[in-house]
């Protein structure tokens, strides 16, 4: 069955400086899609960037680049320059493929993300 | 131009009552889901619907009954609600597998809290 898995229950990182969250993942499938979202503390679930298995180069979107390692099953989060809005919950996703036309997103735990000044 | 939204986005009941939640998405996508995000913030999905049809329904309680009129909306009725119930739901939804876009989009939630 497929799991995610993030170590990180939190983390903190200063203004403007990088920062990485961790996220592995265990499945059998060849194909599997991988998700980043953001929850601020307003609650909203923000889809952040997506990591496609047979994807050969790693996703970016502005400061948001996903890290994948297929051999690791790992799917790391980067953010760069850290700006304070980006203090937040962040959970990495999996899509479970399901049957006809549908799937089902697994998540992971969540990181809780500070940055300070 | 919500592209996804849920009403009401508080709720506050008391054990017993029934009640609905109710969403909407206008980007055309022919998939929708509900999730749950417990007090620990962990999501789990609830029920996922293609084009009005039942697709999965992961052993959910049956207090909880899903709607889709059309393939823009997806209601979740709750029966008989209980303390447990206390959580944020998610809806959200996404194009047809065949697009080749597999990103699901949330609305806000729904935060219901059952007294």
């Amino acid at each position: 069955a497929q799991k995610i898995t993030q170590t990180q229950p939190g983390m903190f990182v200063q203004e403007k400086e990088a920062v990485t969250l961790d996220c592995t993942y265990d499945t059998s499938d060849q194909s599997y899609g991988l998700f980043w979202y953001k929850q601020p503390s307003s609650g909203e679930m923000i889809f952040l960037i997506y990591q496609g298995s047979y994807d050969e180069q790693n996703a970016t979107e502005g400061r948001y680049s996903l890290n994948f390692q297929k051999a690791r099953k790992s799917a790391n989060l980067v953010i760069s320059a850290s700006q304070l809005g980006d203090s937040a919950m962040y959970f990495c996703a999996m899509r479970d493929p399901g049957s006809y036309n549908t799937d089902k997103l697994i998540f992971g735990t969540g990181t809780r993300l500070q940055v300070f000044p | 131009d919500t592209a996804v939204s849920q009403t009401p986005k508080y709720l506050v009941t008391q054990m017993g009552n029934d009640k609905s939640i109710k969403c909407e998405q206008n980007l055309g996508h022919d998939t929708m889901y509900w999730y749950k995000q417990d007090s620990k913030k962990f999501l789990k999905i609830m029920f996922s619907y293609n084009n009005k049809e039942l697709i999965i329904n992961e052993t959910v309680p049956n207090r909880f009954s899903p709607k889709s009129p059309d393939k823009a909306h997806l209601n979740l009725h709750i029966n008989s609600l209980e303390l447990g119930d206390s959580a944020v739901y998610f809806c959200a939804s996404s194009p047809n597998r065949e697009t080749g876009i597999e990103t699901q989009y949330f609305g806000p939630g729904t935060r219901l809290l059952v007294l």
